[in-house]
């Protein structure tokens, strides 16, 4: 069955970077797109960036397009984000979710990985 | 911009209840389809898939889930209400970038 693992998460200081990772498993990661998406405490979701199935296009939210980059490593199976210049406001559940075998739409979700900026 | 109505929504279980959700531009792709989705969210759960592509349920979700719309007005139903419905409902337009949600619909129980 797929199954979406992220990780990588922890308390970090403001100004600083952390690398979060989502290992994929049961389908072929090669070929789907995958997203970032995030939720603050307490809030609703937001959507941060999709990378193509062969890492040759991405896209951002404008709240961390220069500060973030997602990647992919297609022969390990695993998405990342790397996010540099963290800010207090990107504290939140980093979810990781695949682009949908029918659809553009986000067919399955990852557990999450708590992301938290603060001194 | 996507818009959900109502914020809050109290039913009593086997009671139908209906969300909103309105975009401020046409969501219909260039290729002809329209990327406007439904998730759920229990409380301490990530989101799961409902509805994708407007109308078409997710595998293993119940019948008694659909979805209507075109263009920019879209709506989720639920037939019957059942207490594991709890949760929030958000939609997602992911047609152009950035994808966006809306702000979420808290269905409660009665």
């Amino acid at each position: 069955q797929v199954q979406l693992v992220e990780s990588g998460g922890g308390v970090v200081q403001p100004g600083r970077s952390l690398r979060i990772f989502c290992v994929t498993s049961g389908f072929t990661f090669r070929s789907y797109g995958m997203h970032w998406v995030r939720q603050a405490p307490g809030k609703g979701l937001e959507w941060v960036a999709v990378i193509w199935y062969d890492g040759g296009n991405k896209y951002y939210a404008d709240s961390v397009k220069g500060r973030f980059t997602i990647s992919r490593d297609n022969s390990n199976n695993t998405l990342y984000l790397q996010m540099d210049s963290l800010r207090a406001e990107d504290t939140a559940v980093y979810y990781c979710a695949r682009t949908g075998e029918l659809s553009l739409d986000l067919d399955y979700w990852g557990q999450g990985t708590l992301v938290t900026v603060s001194s | 911009v996507m818009t959900q109505t109502p914020l809050s929504l109290p039913v009593t279980p086997g009671q139908p209840a209906s969300f909103s959700c309105r975009s401020s531009q046409s969501l219909v792709h260039s290729n002809g389809d329209t990327y406007l989705s439904w998730v759920h969210q229990r409380p301490g759960q990530p989101p799961r898939l409902l509805i994708y592509k407007v109308s078409n349920r997710f595998s293993g979700v119940p019948d008694r889930f659909s979805g209507s719309g075109a263009g920019t007005d879209f709506t989720l139903k639920i037939s019957r209400v059942e207490p594991e419905d709890v949760g929030v409902y958000y939609c997602m337009q992911a047609t152009r970038f950035p994808h966006t949600f809306g702000q979420g619909t808290k269905l409660e129980i009665k």
